[in-house]
């Protein structure tokens, strides 16, 4: 059981490369989602999905992509990079039971540059 | 919008002090209020709150919600240097299922 993984952990880009980073669970969960960290800024959430093949916003999703092909899987696409997206970047996942609060279990982090 | 608001930003104490950390929030279809430690990697859980006037209690961690003024503290007793961390607080919104996290307290406890 390896919980959240993501890869890369480190990236460095050049503006308007693409790049895909990958997050997978293998604990069966239906909600993952990503999130991008920034000095002073928390988390913020950037896509989410509650199952396979349904995706939604978060509250900055622009310059980003995602899909959910299967309940594992939900990668976050950078179509053409831009220095405002140098961060780290996190995948969380979780059960979704009826009264889920929220709780989330987060993958170790993907630091990624835009130069 | 959903918005939660951490304070203070940044504290700094010596070894054996007591801390407390707030968090307030603005949610619509509110559910329930998370605390999390952040330390160099990824976030890690210590408590969910959803019914208001009810302590949560870990070792020397505590925290309480109050609906009624829509926040919450976290109280660390005894600090360690151990507990330095980056201490987030998120805020869940049943209705669209989304988490929204303050931008997180840094504690610094100096030996």
């Amino acid at each position: 059981n390896a919980g959240v993984t993501q890869t890369p952990k480190f990236q460095v880009l050049k503006t308007g490369q693409s790049m895909t980073l990958q997050c997978a669970q293998d604990m069966n969960h239906e909600y993952m989602s990503w999130y991008r960290q920034d000095p002073g800024m928390g988390l913020r959430l950037i896509h989410y999905s509650v199952g396979a093949g349904i995706t939604d916003q978060g509250e900055v999703p622009n310059g980003y992509n995602v899909s959910r092909s299967t309940t594992e899987d939900f990668p976050l696409r950078l179509l053409s990079a831009a220095p405002s997206q140098t961060s780290v970047y996190f995948c969380a996942s979780s059960y979704r039971t009826s009264g889920w609060g929220g709780e989330l279990f987060f993958g170790e982090g993907s630091r990624l540059t835009v130069l | 919008e959903d918005k939660v608001v951490q304070s203070p930003l940044s504290l700094v104490v010596h070894e054996g002090d007591t801390v407390t950390l707030n968090c307030s929030y603005e949610v619509t279809n509110f559910r329930s209020l998370l605390w999390y430690k952040q330390e160099k990697k990824a976030p890690t859980f210590l408590f969910m709150l959803t019914s208001s006037g009810i302590e949560k209690k870990s070792g020397r961690l505590s925290s309480i919600l109050d609906k009624k003024e829509l926040s919450s503290i976290l109280n660390i007793t005894a600090t360690q240097t151990g507990d330095s961390a980056i201490y987030l607080c998120a805020a869940y919104n049943f209705g669209n299922e989304k988490l929204t996290f303050g931008t997180g307290t840094r504690l610094t406890i100096i030996p």
